[in-house]
């Protein structure tokens, strides 16, 4: 059974460029939630999907958003990157709504210079 | 807002030898959830305990969740220098919907053979 897997796993911009990340689930699980890690803070909630609808969102800002299309592929876009916002983003799929445990994705690694 | 504090955040240990790591809170958790994570890879999930006073055997990794559901241990026999990594509790709240985890900071674990 494939795992999570994420795209890109690397990449870098620019201050003022905006991103989008890309997670495909476990087959069969419906729920994708993204993480935000850094060394400072740990891994900090962003946002979670399920059945294509924002279920959960964190404290971030509204440059951060995301989707999920009707496969549960999932995308989260940050706009108008900050120096910040270099970060591991890292995807997870769950089961279903509200089952807590959690499947994770290799990340994809966001530097902004 | 929920917290989960590690510890101890850094630990260096010699083959064989015993430790334990501690996950705790003032809130309660419906389920607590222990992962790995090694560098550039994401958290690997080793555990979830659900009913307080739980104990969950995973080789030589013990898992306790506190009668109260507030806190968590994880609990390692004569270490081997493949136990190294960062380890993360993550509590699912009573009051949280979805699959919304609460992370610890996360405690380094370095096995030196």
């Amino acid at each position: 059974k494939a795992g999570v897997t994420q795209t890109p796993r690397y990449l870098i911009k620019t201050r003022g460029q905006q991103v989008t990340l890309s997670c495909s689930p476990i087959s069969g699980h419906r729920s994708v939630s993204w993480y935000q890690q850094t060394p400072g803070q740990g891994l900090q909630f962003l946002f979670e999907y399920f059945s294509e609808t924002q279920r959960n969102k964190g404290n971030f800002p509204g440059r951060f958003s995301g989707r999920q299309f009707s496969n549960s592929r999932s995308e989260m876009n940050v706009s108008t990157l900050e120096l910040g916002d270099s970060a591991l983003y890292l995807c997870a799929s769950g089961r279903g709504y509200g089952t807590g445990e959690l499947f994770f994705g290799e990340g994809s690694r966001l530097t902004v210079l | 807002t929920q917290l989960l504090e590690q510890s101890p955040q850094f630990l260096s240990i010699q083959e064989g030898e015993n430790l334990t790591v501690y996950c705790n809170s003032s809130s309660v958790f419906s389920s607590l959830q222990w992962y790995r994570q090694e560098p550039g890879e994401g958290p690997v999930l080793l555990v979830t305990v659900v009913t307080g006073g739980e104990v969950k055997k995973l080789k030589r990794l013990t898992f306790q969740f506190g009668d109260a559901r507030k806190d968590s241990s994880l609990h390692i026999t004569a270490a081997q220098p493949g136990d190294t990594g960062l380890y993360l509790c993550a509590g699912a709240g009573e009051e949280t919907s979805g699959s919304r985890l609460t992370f610890g900071e996360g405690t380094q674990l370095t096995v030196n053979p």
